[in-house]
C-alpha cells in the first residue's frame, strides 16, 4: 500500500449505535499513526497518536487499535451521539520524510 | 498542547490579486511547517514543506512561483497565493510538528475565495 486509505468514505448511523472505520497505511518505514477529528472550517483535533504494534488507546467513547505489521488501524465509537458527527482523518507519519500523509477521511453523520 | 495560529481565517479577493496567509507557532519554535490544501470532497493534500532559513520543498504539481512560501523566523511561515484565480479558491491549513515529530499541531485554516 503506497497511500493512506480510509473506509468507508461516509457513514450514517443512528444515535446510540456503535460504529468503526478503517485506516490502511504503508507498513514500511512506519513511525506513527495519527487519528484526527475534523469539523468543517476548524482545525483538526488530535485524537490519538499511536506508535506501537498492538497498541490500543481510548478517549471516552472513542478507541483505536494499531497493527503496524499489516498496516491498518481501526477507530471505534461506542454509543454514537450527534455531536460525534465529523470527518475522522487518519495520517501516517513517515520517519524518513518527517511529514504526515493523510487518508481521505470517513465522514460520520449520527442521526438523532 | 502547543498552539499554532493561522491568519486570516477567511479572505475574499479579486482575481489577479495576491493573498498572504500567516502561520505562527505561539509557544514553541518550529523549524519546519507544512502547508496543506483541501480540494472539494477530498482530504488534506500536502502542498509544501517550509524550512526556516532555507527554501521550501514543494510537492509535485504545486507551482512554486504561484504559491510563495517564506519561513523567515522560527515562529512564522507565510504562504502567498500570487495572481489568484477562482480555481485557487480552497481551504488552506498549516501545521507544525512537535519536538520529536510525534504529532502535528494545526492552525485554524484559511478559507480563500477568489472572485
Amino acid at each position: 500500500i503506497l497511500n493512506v486509505e480510509q473506509s468507508p468514505q461516509s457513514l450514517h448511523v443512528q444515535e446510540g449505535d456503535s460504529t468503526n472505520f478503517t485506516c490502511s497505511f504503508p507498513s514500511s518505514n512506519f513511525y506513527a499513526l495519527h487519528w484526527y477529528r475534523w469539523e468543517t472550517a476548524k482545525s483538526p483535533e488530535a485524537l490519538f497518536v499511536m506508535t506501537l504494534n498492538g497498541d490500543e488507546k481510548k478517549k471516552g467513547r472513542i478507541s483505536a487499535t494499531l497493527n503496524t505489521k499489516e498496516g491498518y488501524s481501526y477507530l471505534y465509537i461506542k454509543g454514537s451521539q450527534p455531536e460525534d458527527s465529523a470527518t475522522y482523518l487518519c495520517a501516517s507519519f513517515s520517519g524518513s520524510a518527517r511529514q504526515l500523509t493523510f487518508g481521505s477521511g470517513t465522514q460520520l453523520t449520527v442521526l438523532p | 498542547g502547543a498552539v499554532v495560529s493561522q491568519h486570516p481565517s477567511r479572505v475574499i479577493c479579486k482575481s489577479g490579486t495576491s493573498v498572504k496567509i500567516e502561520c505562527r507557532s505561539l509557544d514553541f519554535q518550529a523549524t519546519t511547517m507544512f502547508w496543506y490544501r483541501q480540494f472539494p470532497k477530498k482530504s488534506l493534500m500536502l502542498m509544501a514543506t517550509s524550512n526556516e532559513g532555507s527554501k521550501a520543498t514543494y510537492e509535485q504539481g504545486v507551482e512554486k512561483d504561484k504559491f510563495l512560501i517564506n519561513h523567515a523566523s522560527l515562529t512564522l511561515s507565510t504562504l502567498t497565493v500570487t495572481s489568484a484565480h477562482p480555481e485557487d479558491s480552497s481551504f488552506y491549513i498549516c501545521s507544525a510538528p512537535s519536538l520529536g515529530d510525534t504529532e502535528a499541531f494545526f492552525g485554524q485554516g484559511t478559507r480563500l475565495t477568489v472572485v
